[in-house]
């Protein structure tokens, strides 16, 4: 089953807005991790935040992390056409083991 | 390094029917992992290898689903009987056991339509 929910559900911007999506799950982590889907492919890892960290940086992406409130958010700046795909966060109760992934959100952005 | 590489990229057969998908993972990768994915939905966990043990297996992992690893490289996921329920895109992941925590990399998967 479904770890938590994600939202929105979809999202439509314009190049060069940013974006940001919530994860919410349900269990205490070990860690939480978002990776991205573009249309019927693989998914793609993007950035791990371990439980006793509150924010994380990589390139244009921002993940920030509150595990009491059992949630963490995406953020993209500065965003392009290319990053148009489906995300996902999932969370992995121990340091290594099954993932447990949200519903994603799906991001849509227009030249 | 070729990444995880799933064959066949597609599948379409008749309900009732066996099907066999494999995956081969990155090399050196100790870990390999089997997911579904529906539509619209992220993926669901059915099992995971640790060089050849089957560490865990997902209740959605009827008993017309086995999974192996022989010698800790390749997997294949079988299916018998298939059903319609089953259509989904079937996805692999690999990754190594490190003090990084597990990133793990995934196939392009097969999709299975059971017609």
């Amino acid at each position: 089953s479904q770890q938590g929910e994600e939202d929105p559900q979809a999202l439509s911007i314009q190049e060069g807005e940013n974006a940001t999506m919530n994860c919410s799950y349900k269990t205490s982590i070990n860690n939480l991790q978002w990776y991205r889907q573009n249309s019927g492919r693989g998914l793609v890892h993007l950035i791990l935040i371990r439980s006793n960290e509150r924010e994380k940086h990589s390139g244009r992406l921002r993940v920030t992390l509150d595990t009491s409130k059992k949630s963490s958010s995406l953020l993209i700046t500065a965003s392009r056409a290319a990053d148009t795909a489906s995300y996902f966060c999932a969370t992995l109760v121990t340091s290594y083991g099954k993932l447990t992934f949200g519903q994603g959100t799906i991001l849509t952005v227009h030249p | 390094d070729t990444g995880v590489s799933q064959n066949p990229r597609h599948k379409i057969t008749k309900r009732g029917q066996n099907v066999t998908f494999r995956c081969d993972p990155i090399s050196e990768h100790n870990r390999l992992y089997w997911y579904r994915q529906t539509l619209g939905q992220g993926p669901e966990f059915l099992t995971y290898f640790q060089n050849e043990a089957q560490l865990e297996k997902s209740r959605l992992l009827s008993d017309r689903f086995s999974a192996e690893r022989p010698k800790g490289s390749f997997s294949t996921l079988e299916i018998q009987r298939t059903e319609q329920g089953d259509s989904a895109m079937y996805l692999c992941a690999s990754s190594l056991v490190s003090g990084v925590g597990d990133i793990q990399y995934f196939g392009a998967g097969t999709r299975l339509s059971v017609l």
